[in-house]
């Protein structure tokens, strides 16, 4: 299995709370990806990393914003908590960009009341 | 745009039965095609992928065919077994859509004993 662990695991918030997520590998790899996950929705992108300090938005980014200090960290951040947000976030990894495959961590469970 | 679009769960199926996920796609270029499977609880993993028209991905038992002609990449397995029940997620990835990985909704499949 890829080593990818997010934290936490499960989140409940407050609506115009700021909230962070954390996506740590250890596999070395590129790229780093931050998905949602919603009920007839399937994964969609919130935004993704090519390198440390290097990310561009997805087709979900508003709301969001993400930083990459370093190769095996990718933090997700909602400034504002909005009841909108309430979904499970995936971290996803991939060596490459392109075709390659994609290694998924085991998500946040994130709640916005 | 691209898109894919998969047959709507959940199915429910015995053990042993055949199994058919259907799933077409739009896309504009050459798109590489994958099947991912999420079991409860935890995030995607890859099941197969195939990179280009006529190619057949599998493993686990599970196979799929990339058909151009009528742009899809159904899911086939002869006999399924409970430990297959999951939630199965067709996805694209090429060029023309700077190569981003667009999902599907998603296909919950249940297979009882």
């Amino acid at each position: 299995d890829a080593g990818i662990t997010q934290s936490p695991r499960h989140k409940v918030t407050e609506t115009g709370t700021p909230v962070t997520l954390r996506c740590h590998q250890t596999e070395n790899h590129r790229y780093m990806y931050w998905y949602r996950q919603d009920p007839g929705h399937g994964l969609r992108l919130i935004h993704y990393s090519y390198g440390v300090k290097d990310t561009d938005k997805g087709e979900v980014s508003d709301g969001y914003s993400v930083s990459r200090s370093k190769t095996e960290d990718f933090l997700l951040t909602l400034e504002s908590a909005t009841s909108s947000q309430t979904s499970v976030y995936f971290c996803a990894i991939s060596e490459s960009w392109g075709t390659d495959t994609q290694y998924f961590g085991p998500g946040t469970r994130l709640t916005v009341l | 745009g691209n898109s894919v679009t998969q047959m709507e769960g959940p199915v429910t199926l015995s053990e042993e039965a055949f199994l058919t996920i259907n799933c077409t796609y739009t896309a504009t270029g050459y798109p590489s095609l994958f099947w991912y499977v999420q079991y409860p609880g935890e995030g995607l993993q890859l099941l197969l992928k195939a990179t280009k028209a006529d190619d057949k991905g599998s493993n686990k038992g599970f196979e799929a065919t990339y058909r151009k002609e009528t742009t899809s990449f159904h899911l086939e397995k002869g006999s399924v077994q409970v430990s297959d029940s999951a939630v199965y997620f067709c996805a694209l990835s090429d060029q023309d859509g700077g190569f981003k990985t667009i999902f599907g909704a998603g296909t919950r499949l249940f297979v009882k004993a």
